[in-house]
């Protein structure tokens, strides 16, 4: 059974249109990631809630936020999506200092 | 924070042949480093992992070895298959939570 799920696998929004991914845990796992996979790149962490304590890479850009309502779900906002926001989209939990499980991923693309 | 680098980034090796990924990190701190195996259209998969209070681990025909010292920790896989082809990446903990990975190799096993 799928332990981390993220919905959609697959999509497709406009330029500058707001879109949500989301993500869900079965593991009850208190740590969730969410990684930006572009082609033929490494994973590059956009940041991370440990429990309800939200840490943001130095990096992110602002257009990129997350939410996460409860231990299982955690969201993905893309407030102004560009052409180069295009990627996959991988979310992650683990707990403290152990294995990650990673889901599927969403592919997202920006037409 | 934490940095990793891998090397090399492309290796083609023939059926049954050992394979060596190497990567080092700059976080003297850093405690845990897993390895992970990605499929095209996947998430990465968790292949072995190894503490910081173990030099060496061994699962079958894969094999991690660490040197806290130099900072460098290397995966070694024996008797390579072609189902072994895929990208594989290094990681290292970032104050004990998150994961920052290396930029992958694209691991090619011809039959």
């Amino acid at each position: 059974d799928a332990m981390v799920i993220q919905n959609p696998r697959y999509q497709v929004t406009q330029f500058g249109k707001p879109v949500t991914l989301s993500c869900s845990q079965t593991l009850n796992h208190n740590v969730m990631y969410w990684y930006q996979q572009k082609s033929s790149q490494a994973p590059k962490l956009l940041f991370h809630y440990y429990d309800k304590d939200f840490n943001n890479e130095a990096d992110t850009p602002d257009n990129f936020q997350s939410r996460r309502p409860n231990t299982s779900f955690c969201f993905l906002d893309i407030r102004s999506p560009g052409l180069g926001d295009a990627a996959m989209y991988l979310c992650a939990t683990s707990t403290m200092n152990t294995e990650a499980f990673f889901g599927q991923g969403t592919r997202l693309t920006v037409v | 924070g934490e940095n990793v680098e891998q090397h090399p980034s492309t290796l083609s090796v023939q059926e049954g042949d050992s394979a060596v990924i190497k990567c080092t990190y700059s976080d003297s701190a850093s405690n845990y480093f897993p390895w992970y195996k990605q499929e095209l259209g996947k998430g990465p998969q968790l292949i072995i992992d190894i503490r910081s209070n173990v030099g060496e681990k061994k699962d079958q025909r894969i094999a991690v070895t660490l040197n806290k010292t130099a900072k460098h920790f290397s995966l070694h896989i024996t008797e390579t298959q072609p189902e072994d082809s895929a990208v594989y990446f290094c990681a290292a903990d970032q104050a004990g939570t998150a994961l920052i990975f290396g930029k992958g190799t694209t691991l090619s096993v011809s039959s």
